[in-house]
Formats: structure tokens, C-alpha cells, sequence
């Protein structure tokens, strides 16, 4: 069964600051992965996606992310954080065969501070 | 294209009343899942529908059932409300499924007192 770890439950970094948001997935073949944001009674918003080819994969808002199959990580980045970027994040691995079953990790809250 | 519709936003039921939510999926899509986010236990996988059929479930009771019409748009029927089913449940659309990319709806806010 597919699986996904988020092992930050809660980050703060400075404005301005770099970001990494850890993800680790469990998936028998080659995954899709996702990362999603929510702000605070909202929906999902999708950040970025792998499905195959460059691993280094570029989102919108500036982030970006990195799958490494060796170490079955899906690991969110961005330079430069802005006060905006507050939210919780979710990694979500899918299953590639043939139905929508897309299983998320618990979340990473970040909050930025000035 | 419009986005993923969710009705109602908010809802408020009494312990073993039963509601349903309704979602309408972005035009085009034929698969919509369902899935339950609450604090303690995150989002978690309802089910799934594709082309008026369940694919796909997860392990919720009985109590807990979907459907698709032919236009795609699905509906959630949850009988004999408990206090813990209290959640914002989300809806998903996508083309296929099969991984490819979902949109999320901005959820149902159900409370059950």
C-alpha cells in the first residue's frame, strides 16, 4: 500500500528565508507525487507534480521540488519565503493504475515570521 | 473553465440525522473523489467515481455512500450522523483519474452536534 510521511508536523522560518519541506513516500512503483497547499478553510491548491522525466520539478509561487528515488523522497524547496507562504503543505503520492486514489502525508504548517 | 463547486459551504446536523453534500466537477472531468479532513486524522480517501461507477474505496463504514450522475457531478450521503463525523470533507475532479492531477473543491464544513 501507498504511504506518505511528512515527518515536520511544524515549521517557522523568517521572511526571506529559504525552505525545505521534507516528504518521504512508500509506493511499489513509480509514484506520482504532488504537493498541495491549504490555506487556513480552503481547498487544495496543487503546487507542482511528478509524474516522470526531470526529477527537479518547478511549481508555481516559486517553489520547487526534487524526486530522488534512492531515498523515496519528494522533498519541497523554495529561495526565498514570503509572509504569504503560511499555510499547510501536503505531499500526496497516486497510484499510476487507472483509478484516482491519491493518498496524502498529515501536513506541514508552516507560519513565517517577520 | 469554472473550478470545482462544493454545496454547501457549511452545515450544521444533529447526531443521527443524515446529510448530503453535492459537488460539481470542473467541465470535462469524469472522475470525483471524496475525502474527509479532520485534525486528527487528516485527509482521508472516501471514495471515488468515474463515469457514474465507485472505483475506488476506502475504509469508512457503511454509513458513509457516494454517487455520480451522468453529468459528473457527485453527491455524499452520510446516514446516522455521529459527533466524529464532523470534518470539512473535499471533493476532487480530474480528467481520468489514475494519478493525473486533482482539483479540490473548497470543501463542505460539517458539524455535528
Amino acid at each position: 500500500a501507498q504511504s506518505v510521511t511528512q515527518p515536520d508536523i511544524h515549521i517557522t522560518v523568517s521572511e526571506g528565508a529559504s525552505l525545505e519541506l521534507r516528504c518521504n513516500y512508500s509506493y511499489g512503483a513509480t509514484p506520482y507525487l504532488f504537493w498541495y497547499v491549504q490555506s487556513p478553510g480552503q481547498g487544495l491548491q496543487l503546487l507542482l507534480k511528478y509524474f516522470s522525466g526531470d526529477t527537479l520539478v518547478q511549481g508555481i509561487k516559486g517553489f520547487e521540488a526534487e524526486f530522488k528515488r534512492s531515498q523515496s523522497s519528494f522533498n519541497l524547496r523554495k529561495p526565498s519565503v514570503h509572509w504569504s507562504d503560511a499555510a499547510e503543505y501536503f505531499c500526496a503520492v497516486g497510484y499510476s493504475g487507472g483509478y484516482q486514489k491519491v493518498t496524502f502525508g498529515t501536513g506541514t504548517k508552516l507560519q513565517v515570521i517577520p | 473553465k469554472a473550478g470545482v463547486t462544493q454545496t454547501p459551504r457549511y452545515l450544521i446536523k444533529t447526531r443521527g440525522q443524515q446529510v448530503t453534500l453535492s459537488c460539481s466537477p470542473i467541465s470535462g472531468h469524469r472522475s470525483v473523489s471524496w475525502y474527509q479532513q479532520t485534525p486528527g486524522q487528516g485527509l482521508q480517501f472516501l471514495f471515488e467515481y468515474f463515469s457514474e461507477t465507485q472505483r475506488n474505496k476506502g475504509n469508512f463504514p457503511g454509513r458513509f455512500s457516494g454517487r455520480q450522475f451522468s453529468n459528473s457531478r457527485s453527491e455524499m450521503n452520510v446516514s446516522t450522523l455521529e459527533l466524529g463525523d464532523s470534518a470539512l470533507y473535499l471533493c476532487a475532479s480530474s480528467e481520468t483519474g489514475g494519478g493525473t492531477e486533482a482539483f479540490f473543491g473548497q470543501g463542505t464544513r460539517l458539524t455535528v452536534v
